[in-house]
């Protein structure tokens, strides 16, 4: 099946400190999500990308679909202790319908 | 309240023994799908429905069964589980399998099958 390439697997920053994280497939994508998942919780979505070159903002998370159709990227500025999780990237094309590709995740923890 | 319900949260079973894994979601979706997560491994989806009584595998449907017969519910079932499928379960639901739409997911069900 199609596969998503997400990195880095992991991540240790600072409070305040900015973070990304990007996704790359070698198929072309329709749609790109962006979920945290929080320990113990089901993924929850944080920003949905529906066209290529979007660029759409929640709060201090950023993301953008890439040119190509091919990648995208997740920013967080200013982070905060609450940030920690595992963020995932998930892409949907043409030819797998409804269904979700995910990437193997990127777990964040941020140090006060 | 808008959710997707899982139940249990948490079984620990033996080899062999079928069990079953509930979800119920309240949106009126259509599309409803199970994934399971492992370290390193991301979300991998094992059996998606469009609709009620059109299912489908997804890319790890060995060793599973699903169905549905309702729309709100989508019970995924362990024949006879094996170690291997030790694991965290997901259901997620969407809105349509028409057009794409974002999916909502449950809160998890962690599976031990010693």
């Amino acid at each position: 099946g199609q596969q998503l390439n997400q990195s880095p697997q992991s991540m240790f920053i600072q409070e305040g400190e900015d973070v990304s994280m990007n996704c790359t497939s070698s198929s072309i994508f329709n749609t790109w999500l962006w979920y945290k998942q929080d320990p113990g919780e089901g993924p929850v979505l944080l920003i949905a990308l529906y066209k290529a070159g979007e660029l759409t903002s929640n709060g201090r998370l950023t993301a953008q679909f890439g040119i190509t159709r091919k990648d995208s990227f997740l920013n967080i500025s200013a982070s905060i202790p609450s940030d920690v999780g595992i963020y995932f990237c998930a892409g949907q094309s043409d030819t797998s319908g409804s269904r979700l590709t995910f990437g193997e995740g990127t777990q964040l923890t941020v140090n006060p | 309240e808008a959710q997707v319900t899982q139940n249990p949260r948490y079984l620990i079973t033996v080899t062999g023994k079928k069990l079953t894994v509930t979800c119920s979601q309240n949106m009126n979706h259509e599309y409803m799908s199970w994934y399971r997560q492992d370290p390193g491994l991301g979300l991998r989806q094992i059996y998606y429905s469009m609709n009620v009584e059109v299912t489908d595998k997804g890319d790890v449907p060995e060793g599973y069964k699903v169905s549905r017969k309702e729309k709100r519910n989508f019970p995924l079932i362990l024949e006879s589980p094996s170690p291997n499928q030790t694991s965290l379960y997901f259901c997620a639901s969407s809105l349509t399998g028409g057009g794409f739409t974002e999916a909502f997911f449950g809160q998890g069900t962690r599976l031990t099958v010693v």
